[in-house]
């Protein structure tokens, strides 16, 4: 299964600070995904990310929501003012096409 | 409402035993399905695929069987090892490059 980093592995911010959340992407793949899952709930759907646009997003993914490849490498996904209930990990995931996803290991975010 | 769901959220099987996951979903326009494994504190790792025409297809020790009529899918695990404990997720893409949809999970407990 092709390997997904990403950085940090955990971050522990202040409610209303900005974060940067990083996925290293795999060279071949196309189709970037951001999920992420509140503890002991289910994997939601946040947005999807093909030839550098969007191309999905759920409810969930608002205006303090963003993503890009700044330099067409790193994938990251920005929060500009971080709410409580943002607690919660955050998994990138990759695929060549749009169907088999491969998931990074979860950046875990603690808003205080 | 919820569309992608597990019959069971627990489930322990002795090691060796083959150990049966069921998942139902109830969007009949659904195309494509994986089953995922998470670990404590990891991403959800890709287990095994299976698109809406065919009905079973098999793995390394695992088969993922579906059955569109009942709209209902399972992941089968034979001769169980205590590597597998671990919580299982079905997910589903309802169609063209939509994104999944994950179920709860089920957790699967191995008795050594």
């Amino acid at each position: 299964e092709p390997e997904v980093t990403q950085t940090p592995s955990h971050q522990v911010t202040q409610m209303g600070q900005e974060v940067i959340l990083r996925c290293v992407p795999i060279s071949n793949h196309l189709y970037f995904y951001w999920y992420r899952q509140i503890l002991g709930q289910k994997v939601e759907f946040l947005v999807s990310f093909y030839n550098n646009e969007i191309s999905e997003k759920s409810e969930i993914f608002d205006d303090q929501f963003s993503v890009e490849r700044p330099d067409g490498s790193n994938f990251t996904l920005k929060i500009r003012s971080t709410k409580l209930e943002d607690s919660a990990m955050y998994f990138c995931a990759h695929g060549q096409g749009a169907e088999t996803q491969y998931f990074g290991p979860g950046t875990r975010l603690l808003v205080l | 409402g919820e569309s992608v769901g597990l019959h069971l959220p627990t489930l322990s099987v002795q090691e060796g035993d083959n150990s049966i996951i069921n998942c139902a979903y109830s969007n009949s326009a659904s195309d494509y399905f994986i089953w995922y494994k998470q670990e404590s504190g990891k991403g959800p790792q890709f287990i095994i695929d299976i698109r809406s025409n065919m009905d079973k297809r098999q793995g390394q020790r695992v088969t993922v069987l579906l059955n569109k009529t009942v709209k209902h899918l399972s992941l089968q695990i034979a001769a169980t090892q205590p590597g597998d404990s671990a919580v299982y997720f079905c997910a589903e893409r309802r169609s063209g490059n939509t994104p999944l949809v994950f179920g709860k999970g089920t957790r699967l407990s191995v008795i050594a």
